[in-house]
C-alpha cells in the first residue's frame, strides 16, 4: 500500500525558536497534502490543505504567518512552526492523495514546546 | 461543513466478545474511512468504504450511503484491538479533505 513518511516522528524545543516537520510520499505522487493536528484525547483536526505548487489552503482559526506550509513536489511538504510556544505543542500529522480518493497518514510527529 | 458523529464514544469488551461502532454523517459523501489509532499516534487504515460492504478477517465495515451511516464491526475482539477507531468522510463536493469524527475508544480486556 501507499507509505506516507514524516521527520522527525518527536522534537523537543525551546520556545521562540522554529521547527519544520518533513511529509513524503513515498511510493506515490501526491496532487495533495493535508495537515492535521491532534491534542490529547481529542479528534484530528484540519489546519491545511495543500496542492502540489500552490498556496496552502489554511482552515478558519488557524494562522498562516505561524504555520507556513510549503508543497514543493509532488512528494513533499513541509510545516514550518515559527516562533514556537508552548501551547504549539502537539501531534501533528499529515497524509497525502493520490490520484485516488484514498487518504494516507504519516506516523505523526510530537511536538515539545518548552 | 459536514458533521460526523461516533457513537458510543468509550467501550469496553471482553476479550472474545463482538462489538460494533457506529459513524452518523450528515450529508452526501465521496469517501468514508475506518482507521485504528495506535498507542504510538499511528492512523492505521481500516477500511475506505464509501458504499457497500467490506470484510478484512476479524473486521469488516458497512456502509448505507443513503441513510447516511457506517458500521464496524469487530469480532472476537482481542487485546490489541484496544485503542481509538475513527471514521472519517470526505463531502461530495470536489477535493476536499477528510473531516473526523471524534472516535470511539475501544478497550478489550482479558
Amino acid at each position: 500500500g501507499a507509505v506516507v513518511s514524516q521527520h522527525p516522528s518527536r522534537v523537543i524545543c525551546k520556545s521562540g525558536t522554529s521547527v519544520k516537520i518533513e511529509c513524503r510520499s513515498l511510493d506515490f505522487q501526491a496532487t495533495t497534502m493535508f495537515w492535521y493536528r491532534q491534542f490529547p484525547k481529542k479528534s484530528l483536526m484540519l489546519m491545511a490543505t495543500s496542492n502540489e505548487g500552490s498556496k496552502a489552503t489554511y482552515e478558519q482559526g488557524v494562522e498562516k504567518d505561524k504555520f507556513l506550509i510549503n508543497h514543493a513536489s509532488l512528494t513533499l511538504s513541509t510545516l514550518t512552526v515559527t516562533s514556537a510556544h508552548p501551547e504549539d505543542s502537539s501531534f501533528y500529522i499529515c497524509s497525502a492523495r493520490g490520484t485516488g480518493r484514498t487518504q494516507y497518514f504519516g506516523p505523526g510527529t510530537r511536538l515539545l514546546v518548552l | 461543513g459536514i458533521q460526523v458523529e461516533q457513537s458510543p464514544p468509550d467501550l469496553i469488551l471482553q476479550e472474545g466478545a463482538n462489538s460494533t461502532l457506529r459513524c452518523n454523517f450528515s450529508d452526501s459523501v465521496n469517501n468514508l474511512q475506518w482507521f485504528h489509532q495506535n498507542p504510538w499516534g499511528q492512523l492505521i487504515n481500516l477500511f475506505y468504504i464509501p458504499s457497500g460492504t467490506k470484510q478484512n478477517g476479524r473486521l469488516s465495515a458497512t456502509t448505507v450511503a443513503t441513510e447516511r451511516y457506517s458500521l464496524l464491526y469487530i469480532s472476537s475482539s482481542q487485546t490489541t484491538d484496544s485503542g481509538v477507531y475513527f471514521c472519517a468522510v470526505e463531502a461530495n463536493s470536489g477535493n476536499t479533505p477528510l473531516v473526523f469524527g471524534k472516535g470511539t475508544r475501544l478497550s478489550v480486556i482479558a
